[in-house]
């Protein structure tokens, strides 16, 4: 099945804030609210950032958040530090076939300018 | 504090069979769903399949024919197996936990240090 659609990339000034938009469809992200988001920072294992849509772990910071509209999962990070730039991935639950599975998106690089 | 550490073969033939073990230290092995996620150079991630302390499994559909994975609960570990290899196998490999109530795999929070498998003839 296909990943999700994320932009290749983003990027902003310190102290900004960007969003980084996941496109789904009604299979997946419209029709489920299982959307999490990943931080992977170069040759690290990815990070839990955001589950359940808007839900972020205990120590990840409230400039992380996470919304959803239609079929479209959206991360938001505010007030940009130079420490964000890393790659994010989003997943979402899909029912397209009877398997309970999850599908990433392609990845968004975030550039700190 | 929890932590998968990974180990396997990183150097496959074609047609061979990957095989890698992960094990779980400092906490518990019941009560979470055990995934292996990939992800091929420069690329993103894919994820595999996953399974519990109870040996139910979930697969990627599109893996799902070559995929094996099983538990070890005697000794807090788990496998995966992906039988055929190819060159398009060639991925970093993690093993992870997945804590959702409902989709597991859908809240990944705890990650081993990953394992590079290339498959080359």
């Amino acid at each position: 099945q296909s990943a999700l659609t994320q932009p290749a990339s983003v990027s902003g000034s310190p102290g900004q804030s960007i969003t980084i938009s996941c496109t789904g469809t009604i299979s997946d992200i419209g029709g489920y609210n299982y959307v999490s988001w990943y931080q992977q920072h170069p040759g690290k294992a990815p990070k839990l950032m955001i589950y359940d849509v808007t839900n972020r772990p205990s120590g990840v910071s409230d400039r992380f958040s996470g919304s959803k509209s239609d079929n479209t999962a959206s991360l938001t990070i505010s007030g940009l530090q130079a420490e964000d730039e890393a790659d994010y991935y989003c997943s979402s639950y899909t029912s397209i076939t009877t398997d309970l599975h999850v599908i990433f998106g392609g990845g968004t690089r975030l550039t700190v300018l | 504090q929890v932590q998968l550490q990974q180990w396997g073969a990183g150097l496959l033939k074609p047609s061979e069979t990957l095989s890698l073990t992960c094990a779980v230290y400092g906490g518990s092995f019941s009560g979470y769903y055990w995934s292996w996620i990939r992800q091929p150079p420069g690329k993103g991630l894919e994820w595999i399949g996953e399974i519990n302390d109870s040996g139910r499994t979930n697969y990627s559909p599109s893996l799902k024919s070559r995929v094996t994975i099983s538990p070890d609960t005697s000794e807090n570990q788990f496998s995966l197996k992906l039988s055929s290899v190819t060159a398009a196998d060639t991925a970093m490999y993690y093993c992870a936990r997945g804590r959702g109530k409902v989709v597991p795999a859908a809240e990944i929070d705890l990650w081993g240090q990953g394992t590079v498998v290339t498959v080359s003839s």
